[in-house]
């Protein structure tokens, strides 16, 4: 079965600083991957997804991601934050598309002025 | 444009009470449908999900149930709700071809 693990579940970093939350995956099949904004009190909104074809997926509010496979990673990254990036996040692995989505544990992620 | 309908936004039940939450998705036919539960700290427990009418698959053990009564529409009930039922009941829909879960805004429970 896929499985997801986030490292670090509070990433705290400086308005305009770099972005990088991880996400590993394990699956036995090519993954879909996706990843997941959550702001308080609210439903998840998708970020970006990578089922097929280029590793590098852009999604919006400038995140981006890297599939590498030899690294089962899909790390998030976005080169200036700003504090309305401050939300919960969540990376997910699929097997099957349309089917389950198995979620990570989130990272809390603080903008500090 | 597809919209999915998530009521109510937050309820408070004591134990023992029953509990109906539903969903509705809006400008899509046959989706595959999912209720996942979000406690603190513990991310996004998959509790069903259902590929058609009538077809309901259990990911987890529980005194939960959900039913589709309509392509559309999606029910997580319980007969009597215990303490640990407490959290944020998301649902969510998705089409075919790798596309993703587009989730409802959630529902708070708290069971006191």
């Amino acid at each position: 079965a896929q499985s997801v693990t986030q490292l670090g579940s509070h990433v705290s970093v400086s308005e305009g600083a770099l972005v990088l939350l991880r996400c590993n995956y394990s699956s036995s099949v090519p993954p879909y991957l996706f990843w997941y904004v959550q702001y308080p009190n609210q439903g998840l909104q998708l970020l970006l997804k990578y089922t097929t074809g280029a590793t590098l997926v852009k999604g919006i509010n400038g995140f981006e991601a890297e599939f590498k496979k030899s690294e089962t990673s899909f790390h998030l990254t976005k080169p200036s934050a700003h504090m309305s990036d401050a939300a919960e996040y969540f990376c997910a692995v699929s097997e099957r598309s349309g089917y389950a989505l198995n979620f990570g544990k989130g990272t809390s992620l603080l903008v500090t002025p | 444009s597809q919209t999915i309908h998530q009521w109510p936004a937050t309820l408070v039940q004591p134990v023992g009470s029953p509990l109906s939450l539903e969903c509705t998705v809006e400008g899509t036919s046959n989706p595959n449908l999912y209720w996942y539960r979000q406690a603190a700290g513990r991310g996004l427990q998959l509790l069903f999900y259902s590929v058609g009418i009538g077809q309901i698959s259990s990911e987890v053990p529980q005194n939960l149930s959900a039913s589709r009564p309509q392509d559309r529409q999606f029910i997580l009930s319980s007969k009597k709700l215990l303490l640990s039922d407490s959290g944020f009941y998301l649902c969510a829909w998705a089409g075919t071809g790798g596309s993703p879960l587009h989730f409802g805004n959630g529902t708070r429970l708290t069971v006191t």
